[in-house]
């Protein structure tokens, strides 16, 4: 099993651009959640889905949206992307009747 | 809104020393869990504790909980220079719509010197 995998793992965008990073699991989760990592401030949810065909919104949605395209694959798009989504994206993962979460490898995304 | 508060926020010490990280939390919770994430690396789940349970082991790992002051131990055993992380605790936090979510600490960054 490859877990969870998620591409591009690094990615520099201008300003303006739009861009949607991938995240696949193999694990039959039915959760699945998109967080940003800043410098000093741990992980902060964007959005996650609950199951297939729901999505919710977390902590910092502005600027995000998501599709949660089927089971085993959830998408964050950025629209229009600013230099404030610099971050690095991780997705995670979680199986029902679980509380850990399993975590890709990360996205490292610069926007200038 | 963050719920953890990891303290240290970094910390060094020798190999074969014992590390003990501290995280508090704001608001009630069903369970409390630490994840390990090594350089440019994505995280890694340790240990889970409920909230009925006061102390919990795994391998070198102790974590201790106590809901009455709202805070949560892990103490790492004989550290070795490959325990070189971030550790991060994460709480359980139930949405309107029934499903679980985790809120992250910002963190303890933990240097082991060989």
């Amino acid at each position: 099993n490859a877990g969870v995998t998620q591409t591009p793992k690094f990615q520099v965008l201008k300003t303006g651009q739009s861009m949607t990073l991938q995240c696949a699991q193999d694990m039959n989760h039915n959760s699945m959640y998109w967080y940003r990592q800043d410098p000093g401030m741990g992980l902060r949810l964007i959005y996650y889905s609950a199951s297939e065909g729901t999505t919710d919104k977390g902590e910092v949605p502005n600027g995000y949206n998501v599709s949660r395209l089927n089971k085993r694959e959830f998408s964050l798009r950025l629209e229009s992307a600013a230099p404030s989504q610099t971050s690095v994206y991780f997705c995670a993962s979680t199986g029902t009747g679980w509380v850990e979460q399993y975590f890709g490898p990360g996205t490292r995304l610069t926007v200038t | 809104s963050q719920q953890g508060e990891e303290d240290p926020q970094a910390l060094s010490i020798q190999e074969g020393e014992n590390a003990t990280m501290n995280c508090s939390y704001k608001t009630s919770i069903n369970n409390l869990q630490w994840y390990r994430q090594n350089s440019g690396r994505g995280l890694v789940h340790l240990i889970l504790i409920r909230s009925n349970e006061r102390e919990k082991h795994s391998g070198r790992l102790r974590v201790t909980l106590d809901t009455s002051k709202k805070s949560s131990s892990l103490l790492i055993t004989a550290s070795r220079a490959a325990d070189t992380a971030s550790y991060f605790c994460a709480t359980d936090e139930i949405t309107q719509g029934g499903s679980e979510k985790l809120v992250f600490g910002k963190g303890t960054k933990l240097t082991v010197n060989p």
